[in-house]
């Protein structure tokens, strides 16, 4: 059990369903991110929020809308997506100026399958 | 674009070796430098991180920095089969909240 729970672990969704995953940290921590994983590819980082404010957003389709109501919980709401975005959904989180060098802990993750 | 390489292996060692695992990164301000290991169907998991030039142990687990060449590396005494997973190498450009710039990952497989 990680101090990052996401859910659902597994989601299979339509191109014209509309879902959302959900992420909670129980650590504390001020910042957190939503990273994508796809096979054969790096990580990639999506959104970064820090103290609820996004700070970043790395030309990720409209398609995905990220939500931030406090620091403890993030959201991915995602709607008509493609059959490309299936991938494992990472969230994390971390401490900004904390002595770990913004060391950042992943949840579980969520696999999604878009069919 | 901030870059981070690794030869994706597989790299294969005998049980109780050293394994050796290298990373090398193109933004020469980047600050941090983790290390994460990812078994198959997991989310990836920190094993260390190291900002200052030099060797830092821990463990079985040593992690080296050469700011200079811009390289980073792992390395496992005594593997174990326990070992074999994917690692990911990391780095942070300014040690603030901006998420970390990840490598492909090296799947590294120990031999019993």
């Amino acid at each position: 059990e990680t101090g990052v729970t996401q859910t659902p672990r597994h989601l299979v969704m339509g191109m014209t369903n509309k879902k959302s995953l959900k992420c909670e940290q129980h650590l504390g921590h001020n910042a957190m991110y939503w990273y994508k994983q796809s096979a054969k590819k790096p990580l990639e980082l999506m959104f970064v929020y820090n103290f609820k404010e996004q700070t970043e957003n790395n030309s990720v389709p409209s398609r995905f809308s990220p939500e931030c109501p406090n620091s403890s919980h993030l959201f991915l709401h995602l709607h008509t997506l493609q059959p490309e975005d299936s991938a494992l959904y990472l969230c994390a989180s971390s401490q900004e100026g904390a002595s770990s060098g913004n060391t950042i802990y992943f949840g579980e993750g969520s696999w999604l399958t878009v069919v | 674009q901030k870059e981070v390489e690794q030869n994706s292996g597989p790299l294969s060692v005998p049980e109780g070796a050293i394994a050796s695992l290298n990373c090398t990164y193109s933004d020469r301000g980047s600050q941090s430098f983790f290390w994460y290991r990812q078994y198959s169907g997991k989310s990836p998991e920190l094993i260390m991180f190291i900002y200052s030039n030099g060797d830092k142990e821990d463990g079985r687990f040593t992690a080296q920095l050469n700011k200079a060449s811009q390289y980073v590396s792992l390395l496992i005494r005594d593997s174990q089969p326990s070992d074999s997973a994917t690692y990911l190498c990391a780095v942070n450009e300014w040690g603030g909240a901006d998420g970390l710039t990840f490598g492909k990952g090296t799947h590294l497989i120990i031999q019993p």
